[in-house]
C-alpha cells in the first residue's frame, strides 16, 4: 500500500495569514493526489484534484502543488471559514488519504 | 442537484452483520463508480471499497477484505455495503461517495453525509 504523510497534524494562524500543509507519498505517485476539507460534523468536500486544479465553486484562496512523492496544499489567506480538517489522498494505487491536518484561529 | 443518502447504521454486536445502503439522485447513477469511506470516532478517513459503473471491478482495503461486500442496483439508483464479521475496529461513520473518472484523473467529487455503525457488546 502507498503511505501517505501529512504535516503538521494540526496547526494555528491567524484570520489572513498564509498557511501550508505537506504531503509525502510513500512512492512515485504523478500527480494522482487530491485534497479534501472536512467541517466537524461533516461529510469532507473536495477541493483540489490531481494535484493542482481547483474543483469548481472553490474559492481561489486554496491551491495545490507538487508531484512525484511532495505535494503541497496552501491556504493564501486564512478566513474563519477555513477552520476544518485537510486530508490529501492518493489514487495512483488503491486510493489511501493522509491522515489530517486540523486547522485552527489562533 | 447531487444528492447522497446512507442508511442502515446502528448497533451491532462483534460478529454480527450489516447492511448500508446509499440512495442516489440527481446524477446518472448508472455511469459513475461508487465508493465506501469510512471515518473511526476522531479519526482520519479511510476508503473500504469501490465498484465500477457496471460491476464489472471491484475493490476492498485489506482490513476488510473477505468480510465486506459492496454491490449496486442501477436500477434502483442504490449503492450498497453488506458487512459480515463485524469487529469492534469497523465502528465508524460510513460515507457513500460518487467516484469520477476523466482519462488518467481521479476524485471523490460527492459524498453523503454519512451513517453511523457500532460494533459493541
Amino acid at each position: 500500500d502507498i503511505q501517505m504523510t501529512q504535516s503538521p497534524s494540526s496547526l494555528s494562524a491567524s484570520v489572513g495569514d498564509r498557511v501550508t500543509i505537506t504531503c509525502q507519498a510513500s512512492q512515485d505517485i504523478s500527480n494522482y493526489l487530491n485534497w479534501y476539507q472536512q467541517k466537524p460534523g461533516k461529510a469532507p468536500k473536495l477541493l483540489i484534484y490531481d494535484a493542482s486544479n481547483l474543483e469548481t465553486g472553490v474559492p481561489s484562496r486554496f491551491s495545490g502543488s507538487g508531484s512525484g512523492t511532495d505535494f503541497t496544499f496552501t491556504i493564501s489567506s486564512l478566513q474563519p471559514e477555513d477552520i476544518a480538517t485537510y486530508y490529501c489522498q492518493q489514487y495512483d494505487n488503491l486510493p489511501t488519504f493522509g491522515g489530517g491536518t486540523k486547522v485552527e484561529i489562533k | 442537484e447531487v444528492q447522497l443518502v446512507e442508511s442502515g447504521g446502528g448497533l451491532v454486536k462483534p460478529g454480527g452483520s450489516l447492511r448500508l445502503s446509499c440512495a442516489a439522485s440527481g446524477f446518472t447513477f448508472s455511469s459513475y463508480s461508487m465508493n465506501w469511506v469510512r471515518q473511526a470516532p476522531g479519526k482520519g478517513l479511510e476508503w473500504v471499497s469501490s465498484i465500477s459503473s457496471s460491476s464489472s471491478y471491484i475493490y476492498y482495503a485489506d482490513s476488510v477484505k473477505g468480510r465486506f461486500t459492496i454491490s449496486r442496483d442501477n436500477a434502483k439508483n442504490s449503492l450498497y455495503l453488506q458487512m459480515n464479521s463485524l469487529r469492534a475496529e469497523d465502528t465508524a461513520v460510513y460515507y457513500c461517495a460518487r467516484g469520477l473518472k476523466y482519462s488518467s484523473s481521479w476524485r471523490l467529487d460527492y459524498w453523503g453525509q454519512g451513517t453511523l455503525v457500532t460494533v459493541s457488546s
